[in-house]
C-alpha cells in the first residue's frame, strides 16, 4: 500500500498562473481532505470530499477548486496563483464512521507562488 | 466554532528526560474526540495519540500519554524518555460529534527539540 500519495512535491508558479495538485489513496478511504500549513502555523481545511461526486468548503477555500470524479483521487485547482496562496498543502483521507476517524497523511506538495 | 490553542511555540528537553505539551479547546459539546499529530522535519504527518472524551481513562502509547482534563479543556501530551527522533512539531486537534466529514481542527503547533 502506497497510502496517500500527492503529485507534485514541489511547485513554482507566476502569479496569474494556474495548476492542479493531484491526491491519490489506495486504502478506499471515503473521506478525503485539502489542506494548507502556512509557516508557524498548523494545518487548515480548505475543501473536503465525503464520497466520489460530492465536495464541500472549508475553512479557507477561496481561491482555489476541488473535483472527487475518483473514489482514490482528490485534485485541488488554483485557477489564479496569488502570492497569498504559497503554502504547503497536504492532502488526507479516512475512513466513513466516527470510531474510525484517524486521517491519514500525504507527503505535502510545497508550493511557491512568485 | 472550536478553536484550539497551543500556547507553548517552542519547547526544548534533554535526551531521555520528560516534556509536557500543552493543548486548551474551546467547545460546547459533550462527545468530541482529541487527537495528537507529530511532523517531523520530513513534514509527514503522524498520529500520535488518541483520546474519546467520553473516556475517562487517559490514553497511552508506549512513550506517549495525555493527562485529559475535560472540565478544564485540557488536553496535555506528555513523553517520557524523550528520544531525539521526537525532535518535531506537535499539533492538537478537535473532531466535534456532529461532524459529517470528520473534519479536524488544528492547534498552531510546538516545535519540540530534544537535545543529547
Amino acid at each position: 500500500n502506497a497510502g496517500v500519495t500527492q503529485t507534485p512535491k514541489f511547485r513554482v508558479l507566476k502569479t496569474g498562473q494556474s495548476m492542479t495538485l493531484l491526491c491519490a489513496q489506495d486504502m478506499n478511504h471515503e473521506y478525503m481532505y485539502w489542506y494548507r500549513q502556512d509557516p508557524g502555523m498548523g494545518l487548515r481545511l480548505i475543501h473536503y470530499s465525503v464520497g466520489e461526486g460530492t465536495t464541500a468548503k472549508g475553512e479557507v477555500p477561496d481561491g482555489y477548486n476541488v473535483s472527487r470524479l475518483k473514489k482514490q483521487n482528490f485534485l485541488l485547482g488554483l485557477e489564479s496563483a496569488a502570492p497569498s496562496q504559497t503554502s504547503v498543502y497536504f492532502c488526507a483521507s479516512s475512513y466513513v464512521g466516527r470510531r474510525y476517524n484517524e486521517q491519514f497523511f500525504g507527503p505535502g506538495t510545497r508550493l511557491t507562488v512568485l | 466554532a472550536q478553536t484550539v490553542t497551543q500556547s507553548q511555540p517552542e519547547m526544548s528537553v534533554q535526551e531521555a528526560e520528560t516534556v509536557t505539551l500543552s493543548c486548551t479547546y474551546d467547545t460546547s459539546e459533550n462527545n468530541y474526540y482529541l487527537f495528537w499529530y507529530k511532523q517531523p522535519p520530513s513534514r509527514q504527518m503522524i498520529l500520535v495519540i488518541r483520546q474519546e472524551a467520553y473516556k475517562q481513562q487517559n490514553a497511552t502509547e508506549n512513550r506517549f500519554s495525555v493527562n485529559f482534563q475535560k472540565a478544564a479543556k485540557s488536553f496535555s501530551l506528555k513523553i517520557s524518555d524523550s528520544q531525539l527522533g521526537d525532535t518535531a512539531m506537535y499539533f492538537c486537534a478537535f473532531l466535534g460529534p456532529d461532524n459529517a466529514g470528520n473534519m479536524l481542527t488544528f492547534g498552531g503547533g510546538t516545535r519540540l527539540m530534544v537535545k543529547p
